[in-house]
């Protein structure tokens, strides 16, 4: 099962992008990556998912390199709701959506 | 759209006693999840059920913990005797389909704040 590598903590400015990135150096040719971010108190929240091409939602864009060794979360415009604790997750297995989380990065998003 | 319900939100027991927590998932999502978050760590899986039966139940601490799905939608786990190490946050959460391949988003309810003295 691929794991993830991803920074503690970081902040970034309100109103500006934010680029939170993660890294998968043995991901399989089938596993997704996965992003659910944790705001205090709450329960975690999906974001968006992708296999190997970039994806964008509502909420973010996620950019997964070409060897999909690696990839990254961008909030394009920042805001305080934004803080919170973001993880980056490969699912694990080929049958099943288990979602295996680590201690992700804790995000301040700061006025 | 009402999301995932859990109740109760916060619960304060001693050791070797018992309790129990409450799931209500999405309306018409088959597969739910329980979680144990212990403060500072990531959500662990204790548990998946799709529709009524158990999926996987390996991280489960059979001696003390035990969770049941009856008629596929509500959902209660139960800590029996609870020890120290059971302070944590348990989540619940749903998603609409067991999928084979990507999708199949997870919805998390609030969680319970369980502290045992």
């Amino acid at each position: 099962d691929a794991k993830t590598t991803q920074p503690t903590s970081m902040d970034c400015a309100e109103g500006r992008a934010a680029n939170l990135p993660c890294n998968h150096s043995t991901i399989s040719g089938n596993e997704y990556v996965y992003w659910y971010r944790q705001i205090h108190s709450q329960g975690p929240q999906y974001i968006i998912h992708g296999l190997k091409n970039n994806e964008t939602n509502e909420m973010a864009s996620l950019i997964i390199t070409e060897d999909r060794k690696s990839s990254t979360l961008i909030l394009p415009h920042a805001t305080l709701r934004d803080t919170a604790v973001y993880y980056c997750i490969v699912r694990v297995g080929s049958n099943d959506y288990k979602l295996s989380f680590g201690a992700g990065t804790t995000v301040t998003v700061r006025a | 759209e009402a999301g995932v319900a859990q109740s109760p939100r916060y619960k304060i027991i001693e050791k070797r006693q018992s309790v129990a927590f409450w799931c209500n998932p999405i309306s018409g999502h088959a597969t739910l999840y329980w979680y144990q978050q212990i403060l500072g760590q990531g959500p662990k899986l204790l548990i998946q059920f799709q529709n009524n039966g158990v999926v996987d139940d390996s991280q489960l601490p059979k001696d003390r913990f035990s969770a049941e799905r009856l008629k596929g939608v509500d959902s209660t786990l139960k800590i029996q005797p609870a020890k120290l190490e059971d302070s944590a946050v348990y989540l619940c959460a749903s998603s609409l389909v067991w999928v084979g391949v990507g999708g199949g988003e997870q919805y998390f309810g609030p969680g319970t704040r369980l502290t045992v003295t």
